[in-house]
């Protein structure tokens, strides 16, 4: 039974450009979450979505950023023109169930804006 | 919006002794977390735990809920378990939640 998936591992973007982070939930879980970690800072929370719905965004930054997760395939973050300042890691998580359900992490995808 | 402390930030000791982390949070949840984190490395979690105490190996947490209050416990350490461990609770209590981290613990211990 796979785990959370995450690709790519590594990115690289020129400022402006476009970054996609792709997370594959394990089998059967239908909530996903998405967390940054910005060098030598801890992890935040950034969105909560459940198949096809955004459940809490409070985290997102309100510009360039967005999240999906639709009825097929991966949950995908999109970074519209990249700064500096994106760069981080950015980890996944799923959980099976709402209420007390364990979360289950990804690798991560480690963005660097050059 | 929970509010998650974590103490102490760094942590040093030699191999076999007895490591204690603290962690509390201001708003009242389903359930807490423990992670630990390797340098450059992945998340694995350790522990969600809504009462009590549970115990994995040399690890053990426990948490008070009428406190706000829980502990990770190493028992033996060893250099392997040289790692950051964070200490996560639901944003707003819920378990549907996204979390809210603590600022981790860099553990080190020396041979």
């Amino acid at each position: 039974n796979a785990g959370v998936m995450q690709n790519p591992r590594h990115l690289v973007r020129r400022r402006g450009q476009e970054a996609r982070l792709r997370c594959s939930p394990m089998k059967g879980h239908s909530h996903v979450y998405w967390y940054r970690q910005l060098p030598e800072e801890g992890l935040k929370f950034m969105v909560y979505l459940q198949k096809e719905n955004i459940i809490d965004e409070s985290g997102m930054p309100k510009e360039r950023f967005s999240a999906e997760f639709p009825k097929e395939g991966p949950s995908i973050l999109r970074i519209q023109q990249v700064v500096r300042g994106d760069s981080a890691a950015y980890f996944c998580a799923s959980s099976l169930v709402a209420g007390a359900g364990e979360q289950y992490f990804g690798p991560g995808t480690r963005l660097t804006v050059t | 919006k929970n509010e998650v402390e974590q103490s102490p930030q760094n942590l040093t000791a030699q191999e076999g002794e007895f490591i204690t982390i603290n962690c509390s949070y201001s708003v009242g949840i389903s359930a807490l977390h423990w992670l630990q984190q390797h340098p450059g490395g992945g998340i694995v979690s350790l522990f969600m735990l809504s009462s009590g105490k549970k115990k994995h190996g040399r690890l053990i947490a426990t948490i008070n809920i009428q406190e706000k209050h829980s502990s990770l416990h190493i028992t033996a350490s060893h250099p392997r378990d040289s790692a950051v461990y964070i200490c996560a609770a639901p944003n707003s209590g819920g378990g549907a939640d996204g979390l809210t981290f603590g600022k981790g613990t860099h553990l080190i211990i020396q041979p």
